[in-house]
């Protein structure tokens, strides 16, 4: 089946040691999302990927960076993890298609700890 | 900037009522309504997704309406059961790839 994977579904972390956290795709869309979300609240879009091109959200904070080596994966990479930045992260992809809104499908989500 | 607000936060029903679920959002210029289902500690498995030309989407026992000029839609969950208890969130999409989310129903169906 189609779908959107996200490895590993729980990492844990130090305060300050980097971290990366791995999505892929099989649905072969061109654009790929990174989500944080923390407890009991909505998703919030951290950058997104429209094929190669990264488009940063205004307000996501420089620890936060972004890999896309090809259509299939994509990375997130925290630098120096904070205790504010334990949440799940969920990876989404959509298919743009011209006048008509793309529906989005997201990954089960890596919940991560930093101690 | 788009605003998405869901009522209510919590809601209990017991097991084989209908329920419906609100969303509303504060710029009716979107392109496409989306209603995602969270389980705890899971992420999202999107139930229906509504152009804006469009009045509603039915899968199953799920029906989404959408009037995007009032800024609302709903979310009519029929004969409800114990396994329909999760987080309903629904999102917006307007310009760009964007998606607002509100910040969720959180549903019991008891049994």
């Amino acid at each position: 089946d189609a779908m959107v994977i996200q490895n590993p579904r729980y990492q844990v972390t130090q305060f300050g040691k980097p971290v990366t956290l791995s999505c892929s795709q099989t649905l072969n869309h061109n654009v790929m999302y990174w989500y944080q979300q923390k407890s009991s609240q909505a998703p919030k879009l951290l950058f997104h990927y429209y094929d190669k091109d990264f488009n940063n959200e205004a307000d996501t904070p420089d620890n936060f960076q972004s890999r896309r080596p090809n259509t299939s994966f994509c990375f997130l990479d925290i630098r120096s993890p904070g205790l504010g930045d334990a949440a799940m992260y969920l990876c989404a992809t959509s298919r743009v298609q011209l006048d008509i809104g793309n529906e989005q499908f997201f990954g089960p989500g890596t919940r991560l700890t930093v101690l | 900037k788009q605003e998405v607000t869901q009522i209510p936060a919590a809601l209990s029903v017991p097991e084989g009522e209908n329920l419906v679920l609100n969303c509303s959002f504060t710029d009716s210029a979107i392109y496409n309504l989306q209603w995602f289902r969270q389980d705890p500690g899971k992420g999202l498995t999107s139930l229906l997704l509504i152009q804006s030309s469009q009045r509603e989407q039915t899968s199953g026992r799920l029906n989404a309406s959408l009037d995007k000029s009032s800024g609302r839609s709903t979310l009519y969950i029929a004969a409800s059961q114990p396994g329909d208890s999760a987080t309903y969130l629904c999102a917006v999409k307007a310009s760009g790839s964007r998606l607002t989310f509100g910040e969720g129903t959180q549903l019991t169906v008891n049994p």
